[in-house]
C-alpha cells in the first residue's frame, strides 16, 4: 500500500498571491485532514473532508478552503496570502468515520509542504 | 490555557536512559496519539490510546481518563529517538488537537 504523498515539498510565495497545495491518500482511505504548523508549534487543525465534503473545521479563514475528489485526493488552497501564512502545511489520510467505530482511526501523515511567504 | 499541554517543551538525555513525556488534556476525549515527528516535518503516528496502556518496542504509552493524562515513555533510549513527540486529543468533530511537542535530544 502506498502511503500520503504530498506536492509540492517546498513553495516560495509572495503576500497577495494564491497557493495550492496536494496531498494524495493512502490506499483505502477516504477522509484527509489538513494541518498548518507554524514553527516551533504543534500543528493546528484547518479542515478535513470525508467522501468528498467537509466535516468539519478549525479557526481559520474562509481564504482557506479545500477540495477532494472522487478519487480521495485531495487540494489545500489558500488565497490572498500573508506573512503568516508561513508554515508548514500537513495533510494526513484516515478510515474517516468507519475507523472512528471500529477503533482503527489512525491518521497517517504526509511530509508535508513547507510554504513560505515573502 | 491551552487544551493540551505537554511538559517537558525541551528534554536532553543520555544514551541509554529512560524517558518520560507528559500530555494533560481538558476536554473530554475519545482518543489519544503519540506522534513523532523528524526534523523535515514528516510524522508518525507512534500510539493510539483510549484506556491503559500499550507497548511497542522500547516506548509504552499509559492513559488516566480519570486524570486526563497520558505518558509517553522511551526505554534504553537512543540517539535516533531524537525528534519531537507531539500528544493529540481526539475529541468532538473528529478533528485532532495537539500539543506544542516535546523536542529530545538524545547524546551518544
Amino acid at each position: 500500500e502506498t502511503g500520503v504523498t504530498q506536492s509540492p515539498t517546498h513553495l516560495i510565495k509572495t503576500r497577495g498571491q494564491q497557493v495550492t497545495l496536494r496531498c494524495s491518500s493512502q490506499s483505502g482511505h477516504n477522509t484527509v485532514s489538513w494541518y498548518q504548523q507554524a514553527l516551533g508549534q504543534g500543528p493546528q487543525f484547518i479542515f478535513q473532508y470525508y467522501r468528498e465534503e467537509e466535516n468539519g473545521r478549525g479557526n481559520f479563514p474562509p481564504r482557506f478552503s479545500g477540495l477532494q475528489f472522487p478519487n480521495y485526493s485531495s487540494e489545500l488552497n489558500v488565497n490572498a496570502l500573508e506573512l503568516d501564512d508561513s508554515a508548514l502545511y500537513l495533510c494526513a489520510s484516515s478510515q474517516g468515520l468507519a475507523g472512528v467505530v471500529l477503533g482503527t482511526d489512525t491518521q497517517y501523515f504526509g511530509p508535508g509542504t513547507r510554504l513560505t511567504v515573502l | 490555557k491551552n487544551e493540551v499541554e505537554q511538559s517537558p517543551q525541551n528534554l536532553t538525555a543520555q544514551e541509554g536512559e529512560f524517558i518520560t513525556i507528559n500530555c494533560s488534556y481538558s476536554v473530554g476525549i475519545s482518543a489519544l496519539h503519540w506522534l513523532q515527528q523528524h526534523p523535515g516535518g514528516g510524522i508518525v503516528s507512534l500510539f493510539m490510546l483510549s484506556s491503559g496502556k500499550k507497548k511497542h518496542g522500547r516506548l509504552i504509552a499509559t492513559i488516566n481518563i480519570q486524570e486526563k493524562h497520558s505518558s509517553l515513555h522511551i526505554t534504553a533510549s537512543h540517539p535516533r529517538d531524537s525528534a519531537v513527540y507531539i500528544c493529540a486529543v481526539r475529541a468532538a468533530g473528529n478533528k485532532l488537537t495537539f500539543g506544542g511537542g516535546t523536542r529530545v535530544l538524545v547524546k551518544p
